[in-house]
């Protein structure tokens, strides 16, 4: 069936440390993947996504790879920064005809330490 | 612009009484979607609406869960003889009209729905 799982619920880095996320996906059809962050007591917040014919892209400070081969993503994050703590999610969307959903990871904490 | 608003915030109800959720969408989007966030898991989908018409409800249990999003007005998500089992923290999100794809919605605060 689908699923959307993260490697590990919590990750622990040094300030000024690079945090790399892992996440695996189960449904080889989704054609478009995002990272979400949030904060305790928020919503998801939208940082960067990845189209399935892609297979690297970059933002500020964050980059998203996606091996399709083995249906990984992971979210990479450059000299990580207190105010980077939050839970990570992955996410998958799958278009069937005009519609489309999310399919959520259960999330990761990441924690940084100063 | 404000973002996606929903409320309450925090909505405690007994068991056997209703719950309703509001949310109203971002100025100018007609797409809503309705997320149900279990403590230490990620987002599970409900149901996906336009203004009057429920476009996808397969996360939607059978029973006691319905959602509206009429022509006026906040989206609705209304859960009738709640359970301990409902408390969970309920998510919205929009997105504008010719964009039918969640990816590229907006996500409210949410309500944190606690059943006792």
């Amino acid at each position: 069936g689908e699923s959307v799982g993260l490697h590990l619920p919590t990750l622990s880095v040094q300030e000024g440390d690079n945090s790399i996320i892992n996440c695996a996906y189960s449904n080889s059809a989704s054609d478009y993947f995002i990272w979400y962050k949030q904060e305790s007591g928020k919503g998801p917040q939208f940082i960067i996504d990845i189209r399935s014919n892609m297979d690297k892209r970059q933002g500020q400070r964050v980059t998203v790879l996606l091996n399709k081969t083995v249906k990984h993503l992971s979210l990479q994050i450059a000299a990580t920064q207190p105010g980077d703590s939050a839970v990570y999610f992955c996410a998958e969307n799958l278009h069937t005809g005009a519609n489309s959903k999310l399919t959520f990871g259960k999330g990761i904490t990441l924690s940084v330490r100063p | 612009n404000a973002g996606v608003m929903q409320n309450p915030r925090h909505l405690v109800r007994r068991r056997g009484q209703e719950a309703r959720l509001r949310c109203s969408p971002m100025k100018g989007h007609s797409h809503v979607y309705w997320y149900r966030q279990l403590p230490e898991e990620g987002l599970k989908f409900m149901v996906y609406l336009q203004k009057e018409n429920i476009i996808d409800e397969s996360g939607m249990p059978k029973e006691r869960f319905s959602a509206e999003f009429p022509k006026e007005g906040p989206s609705i998500l209304r859960i009738q003889q709640v359970v301990r089992g409902d408390s969970a923290a309920y998510f919205c999100a929009s997105s504008p009209p010719g964009r039918g794809s969640s990816a590229e919605a907006f996500f409210g605060q949410g309500t944190r729905l606690t059943v006792v």
